[in-house]
C-alpha cells in the first residue's frame, strides 16, 4: 500500500518563473487536497477535489495559481509568476470520500523562491 | 468560519513520563470531526488520532488519547510513557460534518520535545 506521492520534493526557482508541483493520491481515494504550510504554521487548504471535479477554492489560491486533476488521479498545482510570498511547503493529502474520514498526507513540496 | 488554537507553542516531556496538549476550537456546527497529527521534522504529517463530535467517549490509540469537552470546545492530546520518537509537531485539526467543507483547519501547531 503505497502513500501519497509528491514531486519534486523541493523546487527553488527564479522570481518570477512557473513552476509545477506533482500528486499522486494513494489509488483508493477520490478525494485529493492540496496544502500551503509556512515555517511555523499549520497547513492552509487551498483546494480539493473529489475525482476529476475541483469542489472547492480557497481565496488563498490567486489568479496565479492553477490545480488540475484530469483523470481523476494524479493532480498538479502550477503557479505562474512566482513570488517571494510564494515560498512554502506545498501538501497533498488524499482521503476516501465517506465523512470524516482523515486525509493522509504526502511529504511535501518545498519551494524556494530566489 | 471555524478557528483551531494552540496555545502551547513548545512543550517538553521526559521519556516515560505523560504530557497533555491543548487545543480549542471555534464553530457553529453541531457535527464535525477532530484530529491530531504529528509532523516530525523534515517527514510528513502523520494521523494520531480522530474524534467524531456525536461520539461522547473519548477516542483512545494505544499511548495516545484525548479529552474532548463538546460544550467547552477543547479537544486535548494526552500521550502517556512518552518515547524519544515522539518529538515533533503536533497539529489539531478540525472537519465539518455531513455537507459541510470538506478541507480540515488546523491550529498552529506544538513543538514537542521529548527529554532522556
Amino acid at each position: 500500500d503505497t502513500g501519497v506521492s509528491q514531486d519534486p520534493r523541493h523546487k527553488i526557482t527564479k522570481r518570477g518563473q512557473n513552476v509545477t508541483f506533482r500528486c499522486d493520491p494513494i489509488s483508493e481515494h477520490n478525494r485529493l487536497y492540496w496544502y500551503r504550510q509556512t515555517l511555523g504554521q499549520g497547513p492552509e487548504f487551498l483546494t480539493y477535489f473529489q475525482n476529476e471535479a475541483q469542489l472547492e477554492k480557497s481565496r488563498l489560491l490567486s489568479d496565479r495559481f492553477s490545480a488540475e486533476r484530469p483523470k481523476g488521479s494524479f493532480s498538479t498545482l502550477e503557479i505562474q509568476r512566482t513570488e517571494q510570498g510564494d515560498s512554502a511547503m506545498y501538501l497533498c493529502a488524499s482521503s476516501l470520500e465517506y465523512e470524516g474520514q482523515p486525509q493522509h498526507f504526502g511529504d511535501g513540496t518545498r519551494l524556494s523562491i530566489l | 468560519a471555524q478557528t483551531v488554537t494552540q496555545s502551547q507553542p513548545e512543550m517538553s516531556v521526559q521519556e516515560a513520563e505523560t504530557v497533555t496538549l491543548s487545543c480549542t476550537y471555534d464553530t457553529s456546527e453541531s457535527d464535525y470531526y477532530l484530529f491530531w497529527y504529528k509532523q516530525p521534522p523534515s517527514r510528513q504529517m502523520i494521523l494520531v488520532i480522530r474524534q467524531e463530535a456525536y461520539k461522547q467517549q473519548n477516542a483512545t490509540e494505544n499511548r495516545f488519547s484525548v479529552n474532548f469537552q463538546k460544550a467547552a470546545k477543547s479537544f486535548s492530546l494526552k500521550i502517556s510513557d512518552s518515547q524519544l520518537g515522539d518529538a515533533a509537531m503536533y497539529f489539531c485539526a478540525y472537519r465539518g460534518g455531513i455537507g459541510t467543507a470538506s478541507k480540515l483547519t488546523f491550529g498552529t501547531g506544538t513543538r514537542l520535545q521529548v527529554t532522556l
